[in-house]
């Protein structure tokens, strides 16, 4: 069946460096490719997205990049900060499913 | 718009109850997704409905699982008989077309079973 399969697990990074987070995907008919940022205790919310149309997306330090060919997508994050600390999901299908996260953490 | 409405926002309940969440979609959105969260296991989808129907239950955990969309603006979620390991956290989600145009989640649910 259709698999998201998200690396690292957790990550942890000195504030002001920069972050990836990357995905990979099985279904290949996906289209549209989000990432949600949960902070501890709260909903997640949708960051930033991109569509198979385009491989390349910026929203001030966050971006994100696409491979449709390989099948592979990551999350960009300059210049970190303590507040970016939180878990990300990727998500690749049009059914629900979602990465198993990341947990950021941004050392001060 | 209220965004996506789920009740309770905290359950405790004892073994062997029946225990029921409910959401309210944002109205327009014909998707809707149930998900349960662990520390262990992440952000596990149990179900999807696409205008009202149920389209993939193959992530319900049990048979003590069940859910239902009688409506375009109303979901549950039911356990029965709930189990200790049942304690998680549960989303529920809304999305126009098919999770196309994103996913909008509720604040969840915390279940604790004792």
């Amino acid at each position: 069946g259709e698999n998201v399969e998200q690396h690292p697990s957790t990550l942890s990074v000195q504030e002001g460096d920069s972050a990836v987070i990357k995905c990979t995907y099985s279904d290949s008919a996906s289209n549209y490719f989000p990432w949600y940022k949960q902070e501890l205790g709260k909903r997640p919310q949708l960051i930033i997205d991109i569509r198979s149309n385009v491989g390349e997306k910026k929203d001030q330090r966050i971006a994100v990049t696409l491979n449709k060919t390989a099948k592979h997508f990551s999350l960009h994050i300059t210049e970190t900060q303590p507040e970016d600390s939180a878990v990300y999901f990727c998500a690749a299908s049009s059914w629900g499913l979602f990465g198993t996260g990341t947990r950021l953490k941004v050392l001060a | 718009d209220a965004g996506v409405i789920q009740s309770p926002r905290h359950e405790v309940t004892e073994m062997g109850q029946e225990v029921t969440l409910r959401c309210k979609p944002i109205s327009g959105h014909n998707s809707l997704f149930w998900y349960r969260q662990t520390m262990m296991r992440g952000l596990e989808l149990l179900i999807y409905f696409n205008n009202n129907v149920p389209i993939d239950d193959s992530g319900m955990p049990e048979d003590r699982f069940s859910a239902k969309m009688p409506n375009a603006s109303f979901s549950t979620l039911k356990i029965q008989p709930s189990e200790p390991r049942d304690s998680a956290v549960y989303f529920c989600a809304s999305s126009y077309g098919t999770g196309v145009y994103g996913y909008t989640f509720g604040s969840g649910t915390r279940l604790t079973v004792v």
